[in-house]
């Protein structure tokens, strides 16, 4: 699978938009780009994931680089039950777990 | 909505003992994924299974091993458990794919080797 690379952790406000990076410049052409997040001692839960273009959903948007090798996961108003670890997975089947983003959302 | 079901929730073994973990996928799910998370590290695949064949092999022991039945359910067993086997042990189901739909996970089992 192709590698991410993700800053280990980002701070937040509560009620402010968050914006967490990821760089895939080795993506292949049948990659989709998945987001996922895990609060302490849960499952991994599934938040988004896209191809070529843009998608919302009612947990968040992603926004996909035209040449693919970035993206971004948007969270429109954090909350602080948005605290967790943000991996952001490159995957045609199996997904692989990489060093994710730790979120942290202040009061 | 049903979800994914891991049995037991918590499991307390002895070096070299064995243990069974069992996953029960959202219904209609015929890919089932078994991953491994140890103190303060990431999830680590182990194995997938697609209509109860072996689709794809992570970094399983050859200590483990597992199988999915006719029911669609799984089953890891693990054997010769040693200190470091102690993790997090989680099941993810989905929908076949080419990675174009989600994984549903479920609350995972907690092993702890003594």
């Amino acid at each position: 699978d192709a590698k991410t690379t993700q800053p280990n952790s980002m701070e937040s406000n509560e009620e402010e938009p968050v914006h967490l990076p990821c760089n895939h410049s080795t993506i292949s052409g049948t990659d989709y780009i998945h987001w996922y997040r895990q609060l302490p001692s849960q499952g991994p839960e599934y938040v988004i994931h896209g191809l070529t273009s843009n998608v919302n959903n009612r947990m968040a948007s992603l926004a996909i680089a035209e040449d693919r090798k970035s993206s971004t996961l948007i969270l429109h108003r954090a909350t602080l039950r948005d605290a967790a670890v943000y991996y952001c997975i490159l995957s045609y089947s199996t997904l692989t777990f990489g060093k994710g983003t730790m979120l942290l959302v202040s009061p | 909505a049903a979800g994914v079901i891991q049995s037991p929730r918590h499991l307390i073994k002895e070096k070299r003992e064995t243990a069974t973990l069992k996953c029960y996928p959202i219904p209609r799910h015929d890919t089932v994924y078994w991953y491994q998370q140890g103190p303060g590290q990431d999830p680590q695949f182990l194995i997938s299974f697609y209509e109860k064949m072996q689709s794809d092999k992570g970094s399983i022991p050859d200590r483990f091993s597992a199988q999915q039945f006719s029911d669609y359910h799984s089953e890891l067993n693990m054997s010769s458990l040693e200190l470091g086997d102690s993790a997090l042990y989680f099941c993810a189901s989905s929908r076949p794919s080419g990675g174009s739909t989600e994984a549903f996970f479920g609350q995972g089992t907690r092993l702890t080797v003594v």
